[in-house]
């Protein structure tokens, strides 16, 4: 089975710029998060969805982030613009919910940003 | 709110050797409890989860770990590292009582790099 599937793998791009990063779940997982990575704040949850509807961006830190999953096997999320403190490695993670099955979640490979 | 603290950043053992890596969490509750590791390059994976029952818990690749509420602790140890569990390990906390839209909200430790010498 493929894994969560993650776009594209490395990104380098200049400040206010916009950035799109991609998921592609595990098929049939009806939850999706993402998560971002920096060595000062660790592993932060952005935003999850259950079946394609956001439930919490409380994590989005703000409102130049955005998030979207269009149908169950995609998803974006979007930087604009983009600045250097974004740099960092973003993750995204799926899994079938239902209670305590939605903590078991697997991850892609992540996306290392580079804003200069 | 909770938090999840991982003592050690960085430990170094021989391959063969045994392993303790440290978790210590603060919650209201006891919540599910969870290690992942993560490889050079690559996503987390689940290692081994804590619900509820037996404090003892055990996971994949040999990995096993203690739950104990006492010490609000939750450690992973392996009786014998093997070089290819070279990689950063993360405690994580889940609320246990998670109602309609917490459920899936991780809580992370800061991570220990485990370094295997041959």
């Amino acid at each position: 089975d493929a894994g969560v599937i993650q776009s594209p793998r490395h990104e380098v791009t200049e400040m206010g710029q916009e950035v799109t990063l991609r998921c592609k779940p595990i098929s049939g997982h009806d939850y999706l998060f993402w998560y971002r990575q920096t060595m000062m704040r660790g592993l932060e949850l952005l935003i999850y969805f259950n079946n394609n509807v956001p439930i919490d961006d409380s994590g989005m830190p703000e409102d130049r982030f955005s998030a979207k999953m269009p149908n169950a096997s995609f998803s974006t999320l979007k930087i604009q613009p983009s600045e250097p403190r974004d740099s960092a490695v973003y993750f995204c993670a799926s899994t079938i919910g239902g209670g305590v099955r939605t903590y078991e979640q697997y991850f892609g490979p992540g996306t290392r940003l580079t804003v200069t | 709110a909770q938090s999840v603290t991982q003592p050690d950043i960085h430990i170094t053992v021989s391959e063969g050797a045994s392993l303790e890596l440290r978790c210590n969490y603060s919650y209201g509750a006891t919540p599910y409890l969870f290690w992942y590791v993560q490889s050079p390059g690559q996503g987390l994976q689940l290692l081994l989860k804590y619900f509820s029952g037996d404090t003892l818990v055990q996971g994949i690749k040999g990995f096993e770990a203690e739950f104990k509420r006492s010490q609000s602790s939750f450690n992973l140890r392996k009786p014998s590292v093997h070089w290819s569990d070279a990689a950063e390990y993360f405690c994580a906390v889940g609320p246990l009582n998670a109602g309609g839209t917490s459920y899936g909200k991780l809580t992370f430790g800061q991570g220990t790099i485990l370094t295997v010498h041959p």
